[in-house]
């Protein structure tokens, strides 16, 4: 089946810095989601692509949808305590309408 | 807007039992998908409504069912529970197909 390897897996930063994480996949989608979500909470969006080569901010976010349509990556610029969280990328498959993927997730943890 | 609301947040059942978890989508969302999130497997998709029809489903055994009323308010059910099924589970809505979804806070169900 479809599967999302996003990567890193866990980031340890200090308060201030830049992160980057990405997702790659075998197959193309048409969609790709970016979502944070904290402990007992759900996903909350936090940036919809629709376009390969698109590249979309919200505020210090940056997400690019990549020109193969295989991959995404999540900027986040002076990172502050209250990004600390589970980051998950999703991706909608060309054929799967509805159905998202999901990738394993990125666990921020920021050192003030 | 409200947003997409799940009851109950936390249920704990017995293995055997049967489940009946409720989601309400942002209003005006006909699209209702269901995905179960463990720490082993991660977010996995279970299944999509659309104006009352099931449009797409998951790998997930037929103990797992679900319906949409026409108010597009939605329901999962799990019968003969099995510890293997506690997890999160969270309800997501969406304007449209292939559009971005939006997760509700998820119920919380621990099987004994």
């Amino acid at each position: 089946g479809q599967q999302l390897n996003q990567s890193p897996q866990s980031m340890f930063i200090q308060e201030g810095e830049d992160v980057s994480m990405n997702c790659t996949s075998s197959s193309i989608f048409n969609t790709w989601l970016w979502y944070k979500q904290d402990p007992g909470e759900g996903p909350v969006l936090l940036i919809a692509l629709y376009k390969a080569g698109e590249l979309t901010s919200n505020g210090r976010l940056t997400a690019q949808f990549g020109i193969t349509r295989k991959d995404s990556f999540l900027n986040i610029s002076a990172s502050i305590p209250s990004d600390v969280g589970i980051y998950f990328c999703a991706g909608q498959p060309l054929q799967g309408a509805q159905k998202l993927v999901f990738g394993q997730g990125t666990r921020l943890t920021i050192n003030p | 807007k409200a947003g997409v609301t799940q009851t109950p947040r936390y249920l704990i059942k017995t293995r055997g039992q049967q489940v009946t978890l409720s989601c309400s989508p942002i209003s005006g969302h006909r699209s209702v998908s269901w995905y179960q999130q463990t720490p082993g497997q991660g977010l996995q998709f279970l299944f999509e409504y659309f104006s009352e029809t099931q449009r797409n489903k998951g790998n997930f055994p037929g103990r797992f069912s679900g319906r949409q009323f026409s108010n597009s308010r939605s329901e999962m059910n799990v019968s003969t529970l099995e510890l293997g099924d506690s997890a999160l589970y969270l309800c997501a809505s969406s304007p449209g197909q292939l559009r971005e979804q939006y997760f509700g806070p998820g119920t919380r169900l621990t099987v004994t």
